[in-house]
């Protein structure tokens, strides 16, 4: 099943500029985790954020959680042509499962 | 490490056929997980062992599913008889706690 619902959907900006996703969630949480999925790729864990976390940084990456509005944002800054992939997020709470959003697909203009 | 190595990457097979799936998760993973992913269904987990038990099945579409894990460096997934509807992109992951998941490439299975 599907949890987190990130938007926007798809988002295509010129390299160089900041790259802001969304994400936001329905019930609570252990933490939330983003990935990256390139085409026809497996996913690539980018960053945990614990429930009790308010922002993490990661290089470029800077993740930020906010749990009373049970919203996420995932910003790249400085994006690259390698950058452009599909992002999602996925929530866990105590047990193992994640639960999955449909993804952002970013798509970065050289 | 080279990370969670599935096989094959891609297969093509006839209606009927029985379809198996490979995985062999990184060393010292104690979590594994077959997924499936589609554009219509987006991800979803079919399947999750603990130390090569299967803990929750619920996700396993029908009998026509199933899953072994053997031994803590593998695990089958097995269609049979496969499906046109079976079509996916079918991926293993592995996690050293259960957070922070490490996904194979993938196995694009078409039937036909």
């Amino acid at each position: 099943s599907q949890q987190g619902e990130e938007d926007p959907q798809a988002l295509s900006i010129q390299e160089g500029e900041n790259a802001t996703m969304n994400c936001s969630y329905k019930t609570s949480i252990n933490n939330l985790q983003w990935y990256r999925q390139n085409s026809g790729r497996g996913l690539v864990h980018l960053i945990l954020i614990r429930s009790n976390e308010r922002e993490k940084h990661s290089g470029r990456l800077r993740v930020t959680l906010d749990t009373s509005k049970k919203s996420s944002s995932l910003l790249i800054t400085a994006s690259r042509a390698a950058d452009t992939a599909s992002y999602f997020c996925a929530t866990q709470n105590s047990n193992y499962q994640l639960i999955w959003g449909a993804g952002t697909k970013l798509i970065i203009k050289p | 490490d080279a990370g969670v190595i599935q096989s094959p990457r891609h297969e093509v097979t006839e209606m009927g056929q029985e379809v198996t799936l490979r995985c062999k998760p990184i060393s010292g993973h104690n979590s594994l997980f077959w997924y499936r992913q589609t554009m219509m269904r987006g991800l979803e987990l079919l399947i999750y062992f603990n130390n090569n038990v299967p803990i929750d099945d619920s996700g396993m579409p029908e009998d026509r599913f199933s899953a072994k894990m053997p031994n803590a460096s593998f695990s089958t997934l097995k269609i049979q008889p496969s499906e046109p509807r079976d079509s996916a992109v079918y991926f293993c992951a592995s996690s050293p706690d259960g957070y922070g998941y490490t996904f194979g490439s993938g196995t694009r299975l078409t039937v036909v």
